[in-house]
Parts: C-alpha cells; sequence; structure tokens
C-alpha cells in the first residue's frame, strides 16, 4: 500500500516570494507516478504538475517545479514568483502502476499568498 | 468541452434518504472513480469501476453502492445515509493502460450533508 505525508497543515508567504511544500511518500514499487494537485476556494481539483518515478529529471511547469529525490521519497513542490491566484490548498498524491490505478492523496497544506 | 460532470452539487438530506449522485465524463474513459475529502484525511478512494460492468471497493466502501452500466455514467448511491457520510464527493476519470497519460480528471465537487 501506498502512503503520502504532508507535514505541513498551513503555510503563508508573501506575493512574488518562492515557497515550498513538502511531501514523502512511501511505495514499495519501482514505477509509480506523483502529482501535485491544487484546490481553490471554489474546490475544483486541478492538476499542478506530474512526476514519472523513473525520469531523474524534475518536472517544470512555468512558476511550478518539483525536487524529486527517489532515494528519499520526498516530492516536494516549489513555487516560484507567487500570485494572489496561488492561494489554495494543495494536494501531493501518488499513483501506482498497477492495479486500481487509486490515488492516494496526502492530507494537504493550504497555503495563502499575502498582498 | 472534456469534461466530468457531477449532480447535485450540493445536497441537504436526513438520515435514512437513500440518494443518489450521478456522475457523467464525455472522454470515453474507461476508469472511473469515487472520492470523498474530508478535513485533515486528504481524499480517500470510495469505489472504482476500470471498465463497463467491473466496479471495486475502494478504501472506504462502507455504506455505499455503484454501479457502472454505461461506460459514460457512475452514480454513487447512499441507500441509507448517515451523519458520517457529511462530506465533499468527488467523481474522477482517466485512461488506462499505455494509452494513459496518468491523469485523473475531476468532477467539480457535490457538497453533502446528511442531518
Amino acid at each position: 500500500a501506498q502512503t503520502v505525508t504532508q507535514s505541513q497543515p498551513e503555510m503563508s508567504v508573501q506575493e512574488a516570494e518562492t515557497v515550498t511544500l513538502s511531501c514523502t511518500y512511501d511505495t514499495s514499487e519501482n514505477n509509480y507516478y506523483l502529482f501535485w494537485y491544487k484546490q481553490p476556494p471554489s474546490r475544483q481539483m486541478i492538476l499542478v504538475i506530474r512526476q514519472e518515478a523513473y525520469k531523474q529529471q524534475n518536472a517544470t511547469e512555468n512558476r511550478f517545479s518539483v525536487n524529486f529525490q527517489k532515494a528519499a521519497k520526498s516530492f516536494s513542490l516549489k513555487i516560484s514568483d507567487s500570485q494572489l491566484g496561488d492561494t489554495a490548498m494543495y494536494f501531493c498524491a501518488s499513483l501506482s502502476n498497477f492495479g486500481n490505478e487509486k490515488l492516494t492523496f496526502g492530507t494537504g497544506t493550504r497555503l495563502t499568498i499575502i498582498p | 468541452e472534456a469534461q466530468v460532470t457531477q449532480n447535485p452539487r450540493y445536497l441537504i438530506t436526513v438520515t435514512g434518504k437513500k440518494l443518489t449522485v450521478t456522475c457523467s465524463q464525455n472522454m470515453n474513459h474507461e476508469y472511473m472513480s469515487w472520492y470523498r475529502q474530508d478535513p485533515g484525511l486528504g481524499l480517500r478512494q470510495i469505489y472504482y469501476s476500470m471498465n463497463v460492468e467491473v466496479t471495486d471497493k475502494g478504501d472506504v466502501p462502507e455504506g455505499y453502492k455503484v454501479s457502472r452500466k454505461e461506460k459514460r455514467n457512475f452514480p454513487l448511491i447512499l441507500e441509507s445515509p448517515s451523519p458520517n457520510q457529511t462530506s465533499l464527493y468527488f467523481c474522477a476519470s482517466s485512461l488506462v493502460g499505455r494509452a494513459r497519460r496518468n491523469e485523473q480528471f475531476f468532477g467539480p465537487g457535490t457538497r453533502l450533508t446528511v442531518l
């Protein structure tokens, strides 16, 4: 079974600054996928970034990047030049490459961008 | 527009009154799933379906039923709702196998309150 841990329930940062959200996971599989989802006040689940475990290169999507440390089972999200629209709940999630396609989610980090 | 729709978006009901939350996707996805989101617990899988007429339990299936008679629809049924089923519910869908991009598309969520 996979587990995902987010140890920061809440964070806040000034607009335009950089913030890093932490995530650790546990899995016995060699191939899997990791995701960060954003949930703004509208409650919609929005995919921010994905990482395939067999790819060593860290994924990036514009201002969003990850620091994927496979040996340490760590998958942190860095948001650069933070904007007010980044205010949201952020969930880290893992997906097994086998079985029931279940996304295993962490408990989330509530991020507030301060004007 | 590719999307997952859920209805209703909000529902307040009373204990024991059967209800159905509908979910429909227009992307011809084989895989569909239901999650519930509770504070401090993240999202947890209730039931999933790998294809038509194929359904199976997730992590928290007690008190729920599902059916998959058509590829596009995956309704969630609460035969006798109880207050501990008060939650935010998400339906999700994706491709499976090599065709997948490993991204699950989420519906807008259904806020259910059981009094």
